[in-house]
C-alpha cells in the first residue's frame, strides 16, 4: 500500500521560502514511472494544482506560480520536495502531495501559515 | 488553461435519493482525462472516478461517471450517509491540470 506523508514548517514569514517534503512509502519513487504532484487548498476553498515532477526529474508548473516554484526529487530518500519563494498571506493553505496524473494516492496534508 | 465549472454549487438531497453532479469544461478535455474526487472535512480528497468513467479501486458501484468532450457527470445512484461531502472534478488532459470549484452534497 503506497503512502505519502508531507512534512515541513507550519509557519513561514512573509517574503521567505516555503519548503515541504513528501516521503513516499510502499513503493519506489524512482523505479515506478509516475508523476508526483503538489496541490494546495486554502481554508474553505477549492484545490489548486501547483506542479509535478516525473520520475525522470522533468517538471511542469502551474503558470500562476511558475516564477516562484521549484519541485525536486531525492530518489535516495524516496522523497520529493516543494519550494515556494516570496510567500505572502495568500499562500496560506493546506498543502498536499499526490501520485499520478489522476491523483490516486494523497498525503494527509499539512497546513502552512504565512504570517509574521 | 481549461476552466472547469461544476453545478450545482450545493445539492440538498435525502439518503436513498439519486445525485447528479455536472462538470463542464471551457474546452474539450482530451481523451476524457477527467477525474472525480470526494472530500470530507479535514481529510484529503479521495479518488472516485478517473478517465471519466473508470471507478477507482474500492469505490462502490453506486458511483458512476460519464461524459466526454466538455460535459461530464458524476452520478450517485442511492445516497448513503457517508456520501454527503464535497465533490471535485479535475482534468489532466492539458497543462496546467485544473480543478472545478466543487459541489457540496448536503443532507436535506
Amino acid at each position: 500500500q503506497v503512502q505519502l506523508q508531507e512534512s515541513g514548517p507550519g509557519l513561514v514569514k512573509p517574503s521567505q521560502t516555503l519548503s515541504l517534503t513528501c516521503t513516499v512509502s510502499g513503493g519506489s519513487i524512482s523505479s515506478d514511472s509516475y508523476y508526483w504532484s503538489w496541490i494546495r487548498q486554502p481554508a474553505g476553498k477549492g484545490l489548486e494544482w501547483i506542479g509535478r515532477i516525473y520520475t525522470s526529474g522533468s517538471t511542469n508548473y502551474n503558470p500562476s506560480l511558475k516564477s516562484r516554484v521549484t519541485i525536486s526529487v531525492d530518489t535516495s530518500k524516496n522523497q520529493f520536495s516543494l519550494k515556494l519563494s516570496s510567500v505572502t498571506a495568500a499562500d496560506t493553505a493546506v498543502y498536499y502531495c499526490a501520485r499520478n496524473f489522476y491523483f490516486d494516492y494523497w498525503g494527509q496534508g499539512t497546513l502552512v501559515t504565512v504570517s509574521s | 488553461e481549461i476552466v472547469l465549472t461544476q453545478s450545482p454549487g450545493t445539492l440538498s438531497l435525502s439518503p436513498g435519493e439519486r445525485a447528479t453532479l455536472s462538470c463542464r469544461a471551457s474546452q474539450s478535455v482530451s481523451s476524457s482525462y477527467l477525474t472525480w474526487f470526494q472530500q470530507n472535512p479535514g481529510q484529503a480528497p479521495r479518488l472516485l472516478i478517473y478517465g471519466a468513467s473508470s471507478r477507482a479501486t474500492g469505490i462502490p458501484d453506486r458511483f458512476s461517471g460519464s461524459g466526454s468532450g466538455t460535459d461530464f457527470t458524476l452520478t450517485i445512484s442511492r445516497l448513503e450517509p457517508e456520501d454527503f461531502a464535497v465533490y471535485y472534478c479535475q482534468q489532466y488532459g492539458s497543462s496546467p491540470w485544473t480543478f472545478g470549484q466543487g459541489t457540496k452534497v448536503e443532507i436535506k
